[in-house]
């Protein structure tokens, strides 16, 4: 069975440019999550969809991230524009409700 | 808000120790708990799923436990490994939304040879 694939897997860019992420679950998982994790820090949920629809983004700054999930499948995550603070590991996870999730191995991404 | 705790933060232990990895959580009304493992710059591993009804679950030299009513889950490591070396994370799921994972900020560990 085929993980949770995330591209790129490294990315450095300079402050107020754009950047995107791409997510592609595993085959069946409804449920799809994305995390950004800082050095040091565990993750922190930003977004999570139950097939394409948004089951909670409280934790998404909204003004600078979005992302979106169509047709139920892979997923992209967009900054625009990218702060310093916006430096971590993008990491993308999936489910199929049962409550186990399966991680990628994340996108480092650096703003300098 | 559920807030979740690792102690210690970080654990350098001798080769062949057995070892206690501590997470807390603060809303006991829980779905879940799941302990993963994370290596240096990659994802996550799931290494025990506990559900709310049960008490533990063991895989290989990994034991978790889990006391909901205290708002406490130990992860145990027996005759720990070089190979063990890495940082462990527990999360937890609330009840109103068993796909919703809250982790903590992990406890690396290092097993010297």
């Amino acid at each position: 069975e085929a993980g949770v694939a995330q591209s790129p897997r490294y990315k450095i860019i300079e402050k107020r440019q754009s950047v995107a992420f791409w997510c592609n679950p595993i085959s069946g998982h409804a449920t799809l999550y994305w995390y950004q994790q800082i050095l040091g820090q565990g993750p922190k949920l930003l977004i999570q969809f139950q097939n394409n629809g948004v089951v909670d983004d409280s934790q998404l700054p909204k003004d600078r991230f979005s992302a979106e999930r169509l047709k139920g499948v892979d997923s992209t995550l967009k900054i625009q524009p990218a702060k310093l603070e916006d430096s971590a590991v993008y990491l993308c996870a999936s489910s199929l409700g049962t409550g186990e999730a399966f991680f990628g191995q994340g996108t480092r991404l650096t703003v300098v | 808000k559920q807030e979740v705790t690792q102690i210690p933060a970080a654990l350098s232990v001798p080769e062949g120790e057995n070892l206690v990895l501590n997470c807390s959580f603060t809303d006991s009304a829980i779905y879940n708990l799941q302990w993963f493992r994370q290596d240096p710059g990659k994802g996550l591993t799931s290494l025990l799923l506990i559900q709310s009804s049960q008490r533990e679950q063991t895989s290989g030299r990994l034991n978790a436990s889990l006391d909901k009513s205290s708002g406490r889950s130990t992860l145990y490591i027996a005759a720990s490994q070089p190979g063990d070396s890495a940082t462990y994370l527990c999360a937890v799921s609330p009840i109103y939304n068993n796909n919703d994972m809250r982790f903590g900020a992990g406890t690396r560990l290092t097993v010297k040879p």
